[in-house]
């Protein structure tokens, strides 16, 4: 089945500095990879998502870059905020599976 | 449209009881996912409910089980409760593969 490691558990950057979280997973069937942003005390809510048919995306200061024959996928967030302070996590879907994998999560630390 | 709702917000219970936990989908949604979450880190998967039928249960023993009703929303029991099941259970429900929406949660507190 499928795994996805995620990487690093925890993450701390300077306000205004670029924060990156890479995940990787195991079954090249995969073709949807979405990631979760959960803020202290609330739920997992999507924040951005990626196919396989697209190698980038961006949503103002967040991008998505999925790598298929490395089968890695990265979130970027560029010019950090506080409010970007929080728990991330990364999934995967397989063609033809109907059950996300997520990875072990990132908690991502905004120092002022 | 309303999200995906779940009671009791909180719930304290002592070792050996049983805790139901309840699950209420995004209308139209016929998928519901039990995740347990404690030490506020990783999402482990519990189980898995579609069109009323049990579809897939994680790595947990058989004391977790649950159901889901004919208007699709879900109901988690974990019997014979142990202090490690201490944690935050998340539903999430999803119309189609693919993106889960997230209920709140419910934290159990087993003392």
């Amino acid at each position: 089945g499928e795994n996805v490691e995620q990487h690093p558990s925890t993450l701390s950057v300077q306000e205004g500095d670029s924060a990156v979280i890479k995940c990787t997973y195991s079954d090249s069937a995969s073709n949807y990879f979405p990631w979760y942003k959960q803020e202290l005390g609330k739920r997992p809510q999507l924040i951005i998502d990626i196919r396989s048919n697209v190698g980038e995306k961006k949503d103002q200061r967040i991008a998505v870059t999925l790598n298929k024959t490395a089968k890695h996928f990265s979130l970027h967030i560029t010019e950090t905020q506080p409010e970007d302070s929080a728990v991330y996590f990364c999934a995967a879907l397989r063609t033809g599976a109907q059950k996300l994998v997520f990875g072990q999560g990132t908690r991502l630390t905004i120092n002022p | 449209e309303a999200g995906v709702t779940q009671s009791p917000t909180h719930l304290i219970k002592t070792r050996g009881q049983q805790a139901t936990l309840r699950c209420s989908p995004i209308s139209g949604h016929t998928s519901v996912y039990w995740y347990q979450q404690a030490l506020g880190l990783g999402l482990q998967f519990l189980l898995w409910y579609d069109e009323g039928e049990e579809r897939n249960r994680g790595n947990f023993p058989p004391r977790f089980s649950g159901r889901q009703f004919p208007n699709y929303s879900s109901e988690l029991n974990v019997n014979a409760l142990e202090l490690e099941d201490s944690a935050l259970y998340l539903c999430a429900s999803s119309r189609w593969a693919g993106e889960e929406f997230f209920g709140p949660g419910t934290r159990l507190t087993v003392l």
